[in-house]
């Protein structure tokens, strides 16, 4: 039964570029969470999608940032024209929903680097 | 100071010794739970304590709550190498949402052979 799915583990880009980073859930799971950890700093939380919606995107930085979870295929978090202080690791979680969800599932992250 | 912080920072220890870790936080809770990250992996969920419990164990593991000083401890016996990591606590504010958890910044723990 394999984990929360993330990649790429390392992802390398440009200011000025996009970045995508990609999250399949566990098996079952259909609400994921995404979080972002600075250096040096906690988890602090994004956003919570479920399938083709946003649930909660409070966390999110208003400009240059998305978010989506399709019907079908992983959970896609977008930056575009990144600068330097989006580096850092990007974890997504998912839990199955309901009471079931106090505890959350992370991926192994990507880590982000902005030259 | 920010919601959810553990001390110390750093804690290195000799393998068969216990490591007790604290995390302090501002805000009532719902729950507290604490977290393992193993270096460049993703966190691991470790136990879950909530606001009406005091104390709780699994395995070697036995988390406390003083919900009067906002303030929790995690005790890890008879370590060994392995446990090696850093653990976070991480807070569900209460009338909070479930996945909106406040995580602390850590605290590193070395267990020497």
């Amino acid at each position: 039964n394999a984990g929360v799915m993330q990649n790429p583990r390392h992802l390398v880009r440009r200011r000025g570029q996009e970045a995508r980073l990609r999250c399949s859930p566990m098996k079952g799971h259909s609400h994921v969470y995404w979080y972002r950890q600075l250096p040096e700093e906690g988890l602090k939380f994004m956003v919570y999608l479920q399938k083709e919606n946003i649930i909660d995107e409070s966390g999110m930085p208003k400009e240059r940032f998305s978010a989506e979870f399709p019907k079908e295929g992983p959970s896609i978090l977008r930056i575009q024209q990144v600068v330097r202080g989006d580096s850092a690791a990007y974890f997504c979680a998912s839990s199955p929903g309901g009471p079931e969800s106090e505890k959350l599932f992370f991926g192994s992250g990507t880590q982000l680097s902005v030259l | 100071s920010q919601q959810g912080e553990e001390d110390p920072q750093a804690l290195s220890i000799q393998e068969g010794e216990n490591a007790t870790m604290n995390c302090s936080y501002k805000t009532s809770i719902n729950n507290l739970q604490w977290y393992r990250q193993n270096s460049g992996r993703g966190l691991v969920h470790l136990i879950l304590i909530r606001s009406n419990e005091r104390e709780k164990h699994s395995g070697r593991l036995r988390v406390t709550l003083d919900t009067s000083k906002k303030s929790s401890s995690l005790l890890i016996t008879a370590s060994r190498a392995a446990d090696t990591a850093s653990y976070f606590c991480a807070t569900e504010r209460s009338g909070g949402s479930n996945y909106k958890l406040t995580f602390g910044k850590g605290t590193l723990l070395t267990v020497n052979p």
